[in-house]
């Protein structure tokens, strides 16, 4: 099975916000990332958090991390169509170099 | 260009056929990655990079998937005699090269093999 966990679906409705969540199992992940791909495209990188880190805000966007759950979570304000895609959630551990990849999370922004 | 370029950005082939698919990272980063998309196995690292050498072959599937790299610039992906479960989004990064260093994605290339 896989180390990072994330839910597979999530549904939101334009402007509210939305909460993507992923948990992970390896207490020595340094980097934890949030990668966005819309259909058809690669991936991109959106913003990632170090593990000294509680908090980090850019934007929109807010990252929260409880190292003690081993949660991490993306937060989407003001959701907009074009935020629908898929999210995920990536980790690297200690002082490796790969990432490691959640099952991605599938977001439809709805009128 | 600025990114992380790959080609051809869509392949069909015949089972049993060879297939190279090929990755111009971005100017001046050292470490370069590929790792596989498919529907069953999700996102999985391949191979690792750091200027032409390869410290990390453990994701290749199996010994028909091979990677070179020239130049500390740009790197095949070859699979040998394919098969159809090698049908995925093949997706190469690369980081400026320390471990942890923040890594960008090119757009992939979709295989499919019939």
């Amino acid at each position: 099975g896989e180390d990072v966990e994330q839910s597979l679906f999530l549904s939101v409705r334009e402007g509210d916000s939305s909460v993507i969540n992923c948990t992970y199992t390896d207490s020595s992940s340094t980097y934890l990332y949030w990668y966005k791909q819309e259909p058809g495209a690669g991936l991109q990188l959106l913003t990632y958090i170090f593990s000294n880190m509680d908090m980090k805000q850019d934007q929109r966007l807010t990252v929260l991390l409880n190292k003690k759950d081993k949660h991490l979570s993306l937060r989407i304000a003001d959701t907009q169509t074009g935020d629908s895609a898929i999210y995920f959630c990536a980790e690297i551990v200690g002082n490796d170099y790969k990432l490691s990849f959640g099952a991605g999370t599938t977001v439809t922004v709805r009128a | 260009g600025a990114g992380v370029s790959q080609s051809p950005s869509n392949k069909v082939t015949e089972k049993g056929k060879d297939v190279e698919l090929r990755c111009d990272p971005i100017s001046g980063h050292t470490a370069l990655y590929w790792y596989r998309q498919s529907l069953g196995q999700g996102l999985e690292f391949l191979i690792y990079f750091q200027g032409n050498s390869a410290p990390d072959k453990s994701g290749l599937p199996s010994d028909r998937f091979s990677a070179e790299r020239t130049g500390g610039s740009v790197s095949t992906l070859t699979i040998q005699r394919t098969q159809q479960e090698d049908s995925a989004v093949y997706l190469c990064a690369s980081s400026l090269g320390g471990p942890r260093d923040t890594q960008y994605f090119g757009p992939g290339t979709r295989l499919t093999v019939l």
